[in-house]
Formats: structure tokens, C-alpha cells, sequence
């Protein structure tokens, strides 16, 4: 059974780069896209992008400038690169996988990490 | 992109049926039936509980449905009950090539 665990610092200065990683197990990383996707404390959801096992890429278009998806497939893992933080990129970041069952892949994601909460502060 | 549009909170008795509304744009939820609910728990990540608008995941109840006219969709939890309490989100597939999310809703069972 596919798991994901994210990992990073939990405390990143204003102006810095937030970066994080997830880790895969249980399963390949080929044929899937992989997603990191945010959640401000007491807020909704907010997509950030996507990558593909190949490496494409898509991303927010509110975030685009300051984002960077990157992903090892030799080490089962894909990351996250937030430039220029600010506290409103105080959240919880959760790296999930999007659904695929039985060779067809939908735009939803069935998989996630259970998410690491990263503080922007001085 | 702008996010869908959710009600803050609905609320429903046992054994009621609720429905929570998500409200988009002719580039996201009315151009497209890719449609996708999400229940998250407290302090949990969000579980997948309806997809492409109507298509339930393997394990999720059939208490649980979804169904869309123009540029709203709209997810049904008929026969409530306790566990049900917590927050759902709507997502949809962009002209963009990109996904959006709701702001959420909080289901209270009372």
C-alpha cells in the first residue's frame, strides 16, 4: 500500500525558501503525478501543482513565480520549493498522489502525506 | 484562478439528508465533470470521497453522492450520522490545466 511522509522544516524566515520533500513507499512512482497542495490554518485547500513521474510540471498560476516541483525517482521522492515566503504561506503542506484505478487516471487525489506544518517567522 | 465558492457551514440531524453546494466559473466546474469532494476529519489529511462528479472511490459509502447543473456542483450525505461531522472540499480541473479548490464547508451533526 502506497504511504507518503513529507518532511521539512517546520519554521522558515520571511523572505527565505520553504523546501520540502515527500517520500514514497510502498508502491513506484512511474505513471503517477505527484502533488503538493496547502492548507492556511482555519482556511480551505489551495492546489500548488503537480509533477509528473517523467518531470512535468504544473503549477498555480497565483504561485508559479515562486514555485519549484522537482522529483528523484531514484529515491522514491518528490519536493517543494517556495521562494520568497511570507507569513501568508503559513500552512499545513500535504503531498498527496492523484487517483488512477485500473489503468485511467482522474483529476482527484486518492493518497496523501498527513501533512507538515511550516511557520513563517522571524 | 479563483476558488469555488462553498457554503462556510451546513448542519443536519441524524438520519437527515444535507446537501453542500460548489459554486464555480464556465472554466472550472461548469466547463468540465471533473468534480472531486474531499472529508477531512479534525487534524487529518483529506480523504477522496466522490470523483469526475458522481463516481464513488472503492470503500466510500453510497451515502454519499454527487451530482452538477451549470457551474454547480453538489455533494449529498443522505442518512446522517455522527462520524459524518467535519469538513468537505470541492476541487475541479481548470481550462489551465490546473486545480482548484473550495474554501470548505463545516458539516455539524447536531
Amino acid at each position: 500500500q502506497v504511504q507518503l511522509q513529507e518532511s521539512g522544516p517546520g519554521l522558515v524566515k520571511p523572505s527565505e525558501t520553504l523546501s520540502l520533500t515527500c517520500t514514497v513507499s510502498g508502491g513506484s512512482m512511474s505513471n503517477y503525478f505527484w502533488t503538493w497542495i496547502r492548507q492556511p490554518p482555519g482556511k480551505g485547500l489551495e492546489w500548488i501543482g503537480y509533477i509528473y513521474y517523467s518531470g512535468s510540471t504544473s503549477y498555480n498560476p497565483s504561485l508559479k513565480s515562486r514555485v519549484t516541483i522537482s522529483v528523484d525517482t531514484s529515491k522514491s521522492e518528490f519536493s517543494l520549493k517556495l521562494s520568497s515566503v511570507t507569513a501568508a504561506d503559513t500552512a499545513v503542506y500535504y503531498c498527496a498522489r492523484r487517483y488512477c484505478i485500473s489503468g485511467s487516471c482522474y483529476d482527484a487525489f486518492d493518497i496523501w502525506g498527513q501533512g507538515t506544518r511550516v511557520t513563517v517567522s522571524s | 484562478q479563483s476558488a469555488l465558492t462553498q457554503p462556510a457551514s451546513v448542519s443536519g440531524s441524524p438520519g437527515q439528508s444535507i446537501t453542500i453546494s460548489c459554486t464555480g466559473s464556465n472554466s472550472d466546474v461548469g466547463g468540465y465533470n471533473y468534480v472531486s469532494w474531499y472529508q477531512q476529519l479534525p487534524g487529518k489529511a483529506p480523504k477522496l470521497m466522490i470523483y469526475d462528479v458522481t463516481k464513488r472511490p472503492s470503500g466510500v459509502s453510497s451515502r454519499f453522492s454527487g451530482s452538477k447543473s451549470g457551474y454547480t456542483a453538489s455533494l449529498t450525505i443522505s442518512g446522517l450520522q455522527a462520524e459524518d461531522e467535519a469538513d468537505y472540499h470541492c476541487s475541479s480541473y481548470t481550462s489551465s490545466s490546473t486545480m482548484v479548490f473550495g474554501g470548505g464547508t463545516k458539516l455539524t451533526v447536531l
